[in-house]
C-alpha cells in the first residue's frame, strides 16, 4: 500500500516527443507537488495543486502542463521534449488544511526521464 | 527570497559514531518550517525530521536530532550511533508559513565506514 506512487519509474524517449507522468496518493492529502531533480541532485519545485487548484507555478517552460483530475491525482505532461528535460521528477503530497501545516511532504519514488 | 545552504558536499563517519550535518538558511519570515530529508541510492526521498520555527525545543526522532538556532538561522542534523543504512544524500529544506513549496539545499552526501 504505497503512499505516493508514480508511473512510470523510468522513461526513455526521443527529443521532440510528448510524454506524461502520473502520480497518485492514497494519504488523503489535499496538496500535491511536482519537483525536478537535476543531474547535480538539486531539487526544485515546479508546480503545486491544492484541492485541484493550481497554487504554485514556478518559472517552468509552458511545454510542461500539470493536470489534477481530483485531489488524489496529479499528472505532468511534457510536450516537445528537449535534452535538458532529462532529470528525475518527483511527485509529493502534504496535508495543508487551513493555516495548520500538519506534516512534511511525502514523496513518490521518482520518475527518471532520459531524453535522447 | 529564501535560501538554504549546505556547506558540506560530503561527510564521512565511522559506524556507531556521531556525525553532524550543517544547514543554514536565510529568510525574513517569522513563521516557517524546516526539514531534513534522506535520499539513499534508491532515490526515494524520506522525511527524517521536522522542526517548527515557533518551537524552541529541538526535534528528535530516535537517533536523529536537530540543533535549531533561530537567531543564527542554523538547523543542523545530528545522527547518533551511525549505521551503514544511514549512508545517503541528506537534504535540508525550508518551507515558509505562507507557501507550501519546499526550498532545498544542495545536499550532503554521507558515507558510513564499517
Amino acid at each position: 500500500d504505497t503512499a505516493v506512487s508514480q508511473t512510470p519509474k523510468y522513461l526513455v524517449t526521443q527529443m521532440g516527443n510528448d510524454k506524461s507522468i502520473k502520480c497518485e496518493q492514497n494519504l488523503g492529502h489535499d496538496t500535491m507537488y511536482w519537483y525536478k531533480q537535476d543531474s547535480k541532485k538539486f531539487l526544485k519545485i515546479m508546480f503545486s495543486y491544492n484541492n485541484k487548484e493550481l497554487i504554485i507555478n514556478e518559472t517552468v517552460p509552458n511545454r510542461f502542463s500539470p493536470k489534477s483530475p481530483d485531489k488524489a491525482h496529479l499528472n505532468l505532461h511534457i510536450n516537445s521534449l528537449e535534452l535538458g528535460d532529462s532529470a528525475v521528477y518527483f511527485c509529493a503530497s502534504s496535508q495543508d488544511k487551513g493555516a495548520v501545516h500538519l506534516g512534511g511532504q511525502f514523496f513518490g519514488p521518482g520518475t527518471r526521464l532520459t531524453v535522447l | 527570497a529564501q535560501t538554504v545552504t549546505q556547506s558540506q558536499p560530503e561527510m564521512s563517519v565511522q559506524e556507531a559514531e556521531t556525525v553532524t550535518l550543517s544547514c543554514t538558511y536565510d529568510t525574513s519570515e517569522s513563521d516557517y518550517y524546516l526539514f531534513w530529508y534522506k535520499q539513499p541510492p534508491s532515490r526515494q526521498m524520506i522525511l527524517v525530521i521536522r522542526q517548527e520555527a515557533y518551537k524552541q525545543q529541538n526535534a528528535t526522532e530516535n537517533r536523529f536530532s536537530v540543533n535549531f538556532q533561530k537567531a543564527a538561522k542554523s538547523f543542523s542534523l545530528k545522527i547518533s550511533d551511525s549505521q551503514l543504512g544511514d549512508a545517503a544524500m541528506y537534504f535540508c529544506a525550508y518551507r515558509g508559513g505562507a507557501t507550501n513549496k519546499l526550498i532545498f539545499g544542495t545536499g550532503t552526501l554521507l558515507a558510513v565506514q564499517p
